[in-house]
């Protein structure tokens, strides 16, 4: 079946624009996980998705943060006004509910000049 | 706060070899620890996961272990092969309540060579 995936898988922007970075979920996986992965670091939690609960947005860096689902499935992570620090690679994974294995997405790699 | 490190940063070996990758956190009271692996392009994949009232877990060539007096995990490779090479992270869930919040380490780069 397939797995998690992610569009675009690469994305370049000027700072200040807005970027919106997509994840399809496995279908039937209600949690969905969103995380950031920069040079030399770890990955970085910033949004989590439970079925209709409250999105638990602790990880996001600043307002200029954002993620929707909608549906239950598809989520967008939007970045607006963007600056040279929030190059990374965006990581999307989705889990069964209580699950303990999350799978990932292959990711999009964004590059802010 | 929960820190985890992971040593080597990267390693190269020639085929066939045994070898260790080593994990450690400086918080024992963890839920389970998570060993994933990240190809380029390709995201992560979930290998092993440990609970924290189990010492190891075995899948094909691969056995991790976990210690938790000690703050360390080691994922154990065998007859290591070019098709291994890739990151390998491990994550630390720190509490039942808190799955979403991995603790993870910068990973072990990992070469087998032909």
């Amino acid at each position: 079946g397939a797995g998690v995936s992610q569009s675009p898988s690469n994305k370049v922007t000027e700072k200040g624009k807005d970027v919106e970075l997509r994840c399809d979920p496995i279908s039937g996986h209600t949690a969905l996980y969103w995380y950031r992965q920069s040079l030399g670091q770890g990955l970085e939690f910033l949004i989590y998705f439970q079925g209709n609960s409250a999105p638990d947005k602790s990880g996001l860096p600043s307002d200029r943060f954002s993620a929707e689902r909608t549906g239950g499935s598809v989520s967008t992570l939007t970045i607006q006004r963007t600056q040279q620090e929030d190059s990374a690679v965006y990581l999307c994974a989705s889990s069964l509910v209580g699950g303990e294995t999350q799978y990932f997405g292959p990711g999009t790699r964004l590059t802010v000049l | 706060k929960q820190e985890v490190t992971q040593i080597p940063a990267a390693l190269s070996v020639p085929e066939g070899e045994n070898l260790v990758l080593n994990c450690s956190f400086t918080d024992s009271a963890i839920y389970n620890l998570q060993w994933f692996r990240q190809d380029p392009g390709k995201g992560l994949t979930s290998l092993l996961l440990i609970q924290s009232s189990q010492r190891e877990q075995t899948s094909g060539r691969l056995n991790a272990s976990l210690d938790k007096s000690s703050g360390r995990s080691t994922l154990y490779i065998a007859a290591s092969q070019p098709g291994d090479s890739a990151t390998y992270l491990c994550a630390a869930r720190p509490n039942a309540g808190n799955n979403r919040k991995l603790i993870w380490g910068l990973g072990t780069s990992l070469a087998v060579n032909p």
